[in-house]
């Protein structure tokens, strides 16, 4: 059984680009959430879907988005790059109710230079 | 606002030997879910144990334990039998019971970094 897939691994961009980052969770999931891990920050929460709805967002600017598609599968953008944004984007996933835990990827290193 | 607080920073443990991780949080709450993940150098955060704040008895998972006190908010996290491959970060985490706003995710602490020596 395939676990959640975060595609790039590793990804770097100059300040002021976009970027787009793709989470496949596992089969028949349907909640996603994304998380920013930075060593100052720790592990904060971005959003959360639930069948393509977004059932709650982090205290993050309007410069990070997310959507999930039909098969559940979901992607986070974030506008405008600041050097602030490097940091790792964990993503995971749940079959039903999060409160039974979620299965989380390797994540997205992603450096912002 | 929920907070998670993991006041040892790093720990170290003989192999074979007993470990607990301390964990305290606060909330208004009385019932929410608590969690420990693990997350090794490969970086993948793995669920170890988790626990209902309305079930009494504490969590077990093979090795791991926890030591749930509601009411001086405290979820420790007890270790057996360290292994090489318990050697990863530790964090405990939060998660409110109820649906629409602030439902739904995870509150974080700062983790504990866990060494097992050989």
């Amino acid at each position: 059984k395939a676990g959640v897939t975060q595609t790039p691994r590793y990804l770097i961009k100059t300040r002021g680009q976009q970027v787009t980052l793709s989470c496949s969770p596992i089969s028949g999931h349907r909640s996603v959430s994304w998380y920013q891990q930075t060593p100052g920050q720790g592990l904060q929460f971005l959003f959360e879907y639930f069948s393509e709805t977004q059932r709650n967002k982090g205290n993050f600017p309007g410069r990070f988005s997310g959507r999930q598609f039909s098969n559940s599968r979901s992607e986070m953008n974030v506008s405008t790059l600041e050097l602030g944004d490097s940091a790792l984007y964990l993503c995971a996933s749940s079959l039903r109710n999060p409160n039974y835990g979620y299965t989380f990827g390797s994540g997205t290193r992603l450096t912002v230079v | 606002a929920q907070t998670v607080t993991q006041s040892q920073p790093e720990m170290s443990v003989q192999e074979a030997e007993t470990v607990t991780l301390s964990c305290t949080y606060d909330t208004s709450e009385s019932n929410y879910y608590l969690f420990w993940y693990k997350q090794p150098p490969s970086r993948q955060m793995i669920l170890v144990i988790r626990q209902e704040a309305y079930k009494q008895q504490n969590a077990t998972e093979n090795r791991f334990s926890v030591n749930f006190q509601k009411a001086a908010k405290s979820f420790s996290l007890k270790i057996s039998d360290s292994q090489l491959g318990d050697t990863a970060m530790y964090f405990c985490a939060f998660m409110n019971s109820y649906s629409g706003a602030g439902s739904y995710q995870l509150t974080f602490g700062k983790g504990t970094k866990l060494s097992v020596i050989p």
